[in-house]
């Protein structure tokens, strides 16, 4: 079935970079875009970055514009966030989500955690 | 940057009652294409979220038909006709008619 499934979460000085990565399958990544979505320990939803299925066009948060830089690989169905200068309001659990008709499709997510 | 308000944040239900969340949204989110950009999300405990309604009253996948979207504008409502103890977990409103996507702060509902 179609499945996400993040993976790099870990735990990060403030100040240092991490790179998260979704890997896709049972669907035809290169044709949808994806998002990046977060959740706070105990908080609600906050969406963070998305990109065009064909990677042209990125947006982002203004929380972590300049700090994060979202890519994918269309060949191995791959999406990657690389997360620069962490703070500790990035702490988390990062979602990778697809969208055909709405974010219809959620991996489980991995867990940053951005402390000294 | 789109604001969204839901209320309210905490909703007890009886089983077999009937549920209400509405979502406000501070500038219209009807596109010009004529289509609402207002989606609804559940997240169960534990779990990921996942999509109920898009569009503003489009049933995703797989969602039973006791769940159903309405709005215009920038008042919008999700709909549960009869709920039941699946239903428990915290909905989510969020437009995406523009960039930043906003999430709506989340409505906890709660069997009684």
């Amino acid at each position: 079935q179609v499945q996400l499934v993040e993976s790099g979460g870990g735990v990060v000085q403030p100040g240092k970079s991490l790179r998260l990565s979704c890997a896709a399958s049972a669907f035809t990544f290169a044709n949808y875009a994806m998002h990046w979505v977060r959740q706070a320990p105990g908080k609600g939803l906050e969406w963070v970055s998305l990109i065009s299925f064909d990677g042209n066009e990125k947006y982002y948060a203004d929380s972590v514009k300049g700090r994060f830089t979202i890519s994918r690989d269309n060949s191995t169905n791959t999406l990657f966030l690389q997360m620069s200068s962490l703070r500790r309001e990035d702490t988390g659990l990062y979602f990778c989500v697809s969208s055909s008709f709405g974010l219809d499709v959620w991996g489980l997510g991995t867990t940053v955690t951005v402390s000294s | 940057e789109i604001v969204m308000t839901q209320s309210p944040l905490s909703l007890p239900v009886a089983p077999g009652e009937p549920a209400s969340i509405s979502c406000r949204s501070s500038q219209s989110l009807l596109h010009s294409n004529g289509y609402i950009y207002l989606d609804w999300f559940l997240q169960k405990p534990g779990q990921s979220p996942h999509l109920l309604i898009y569009l503003g009253s489009n049933r995703a996948s797989g969602v039973p038909d006791r769940f159903s979207g309405s709005g215009s504008g920038t008042i919008f409502t999700l709909n549960i006709s009869r709920v039941g103890a699946e239903d428990v977990g915290t909905y989510y409103c969020m437009q995406a008619l523009q960039t930043p996507y906003i999430f709506g702060q989340g409505t906890r509902l709660e069997i009684k």
